[in-house]
């Protein structure tokens, strides 16, 4: 069975500076790795997704994350936030098409 | 591409009531759907999984008797909460594939009076 940890239930950073959102993962087999971004009241975006290849992979918004097997690890960054990054997100892990597990979610707070 | 829509985007009714919610891809055949509940600040809940054609798979603890899936075309799958009580309030929301990933619609938010 597969699970998902996100460290850190809320980070706050000031806008402009960067933003680190960690995510650990267990599992037994090999799986794909994804960071979905859901803004209040709305359903969740796909921000990035691992499927193989790459260990970085970039995506949408300027947010990218790296794929790290042997610390079992996909943390998200961004280098400079905006106060628009404001939202929850979530680390999840699937085995293919089949159901996904989320993590608990990370609240990002951008100060001004 | 992949785009899911949900409709309606809120409902409030009645207490004994059934409630309708659609989800649809909009650009893309679907071969599974799922659907999830949200309490607030809490992560997604994964409520059962529909394949076109077959009978919806739920997960532990989920009524299938109350939440009533139906997966009729690779474009459109239905959820309905039959008998809605109060504590039945939430945001559902839905999800579609037809390979990794799955993209999510834009959830739907229902309130039982």
């Amino acid at each position: 069975a597969q699970s998902v940890t996100q460290l850190d239930s809320q980070v706050p950073v000031f806008e402009e500076a960067p933003v680190e959102l960690r995510c650990n993962y267990s599992s037994s087999v090999s799986v794909y790795l994804f960071w979905y971004v859901q803004y209040p009241n709305q359903g969740l975006q796909l921000l990035l997704k691992y499927l193989s290849g790459s260990t970085l992979v970039k995506g949408i918004n300027g947010f990218e994350a790296e794929f790290n097997k042997s610390q079992t690890s996909f943390h998200l960054r961004k280098p400079s936030v905006h106060i628009s990054d404001t939202a929850e997100y979530f680390c999840a892990v699937s085995k293919g098409d089949d159901k996904i597990i989320f993590g608990k979610g990370t609240r990002l707070h951008i100060l001004p | 591409g992949a785009v899911v829509s949900q409709h309606p985007s809120w409902v409030i009714c009645k207490s004994g009531t059934s409630v309708k919610i659609e989800c649809r891809s909009l650009d893309f055949q679907a071969t599974t759907m799922f659907w999830y509940r949200q309490f607030p600040k809490q992560s997604l809940m994964l409520m059962a999984t529909s394949n076109e054609g077959s009978k919806a798979t739920y997960e532990q603890g989920v009524e299938k008797d109350k939440f009533l899936i139906n997966h009729a075309s690779l474009t459109l799958s239905t959820l309905t909460v039959t008998s809605a009580h109060p504590e039945d309030s939430s945001f559902y929301i839905c999800s579609a594939t037809d390979r990794v990933p799955q993209y999510f619609g834009p959830g739907t938010r229902l309130t039982v009076l």
